[in-house]
């Protein structure tokens, strides 16, 4: 079964532009998480999207947003960027059920210059 | 005060030692405890995976978690130099998906 897959796996950009980033969950998992990496926040949860919908939403600015297809594939877009946006954003896919395990894929890291 | 502590370490042991890593948890309604590793420039990898108080075992791996005083374990026995990486503990509320993650302590097994 063929893991999480986000694109792009690097990303540069300056203050100001807009940036989108895409995630493809395993096959079959209908829920995705994203969460941003930082060396001093740590893992933060941004939203999660279960069948197309933001069923849940973590404290991020409104310049963080996100949806979902009805393939599950998701993406997020971060709009007028800032230096602190710096960061790794991660994946996770989700096997509903009782074991609610999440599947983190390799993540994109985003520069802002 | 974030939800889930951890010391980032960093913790370095020599071969073959047994490695216990430790969180702490405030928030009594957290069901569900993960432990994941990531190794540098990766994405973390899922190692054990609890449903409320108890042991779990998986080769080398022992997950413990005391719900009484809100504590979260990671033992590793016979540690390998492949262990080293960061280990994040984890923990959810349910099926909202969204896990509260420890700062990750980074461990360095020495050959």
């Amino acid at each position: 079964k063929a893991g999480v897959t986000q694109t792009p796996r690097y990303l540069i950009k300056t203050r100001g532009q807009q940036v989108t980033l895409s995630c493809s969950p395993i096959s079959g998992h209908r829920s995705v998480s994203w969460y941003q990496q930082t060396p001093g926040q740590g893992l933060q949860f941004l939203f999660e999207y279960f069948s197309e919908t933001q069923r849940n939403k973590g404290n991020f600015p409104g310049r963080f947003s996100g949806r979902q297809f009805s393939n599950s594939r998701s993406e997020m877009n971060v709009s007028t960027l800032e230096l602190g946006d710096s960061a790794l954003y991660l994946c996770a896919s989700n096997r509903e059920g009782l074991s609610n395990e999440q599947f983190f894929g390799p993540g994109t890291r985003l520069t802002v210059l | 005060q974030k939800e889930v502590e951890q010391d980032p370490g960093p913790l370095s042991v020599p071969e073959g030692a047994i490695v216990s890593l430790n969180c702490t948890y405030s928030n009594s309604a957290f069901q569900y405890f993960m432990w994941y590793r990531q190794y540098s420039r990766k994405g973390p990898e899922l190692l054990m995976y609890t449903y409320s108080s108890g042991n779990k075992e998986d080769g080398r791996f022992t997950a413990q978690v005391d719900k009484s005083s809100k504590y979260i374990s990671l033992f590793i026995r016979d540690s390998q130099p492949s262990d080293s990486a960061t280990y994040l503990c984890a923990s959810s509320k349910g099926n909202n998906n969204d896990m509260r993650f420890g700062a990750g302590t980074r461990l360095t097994v020495k050959p």
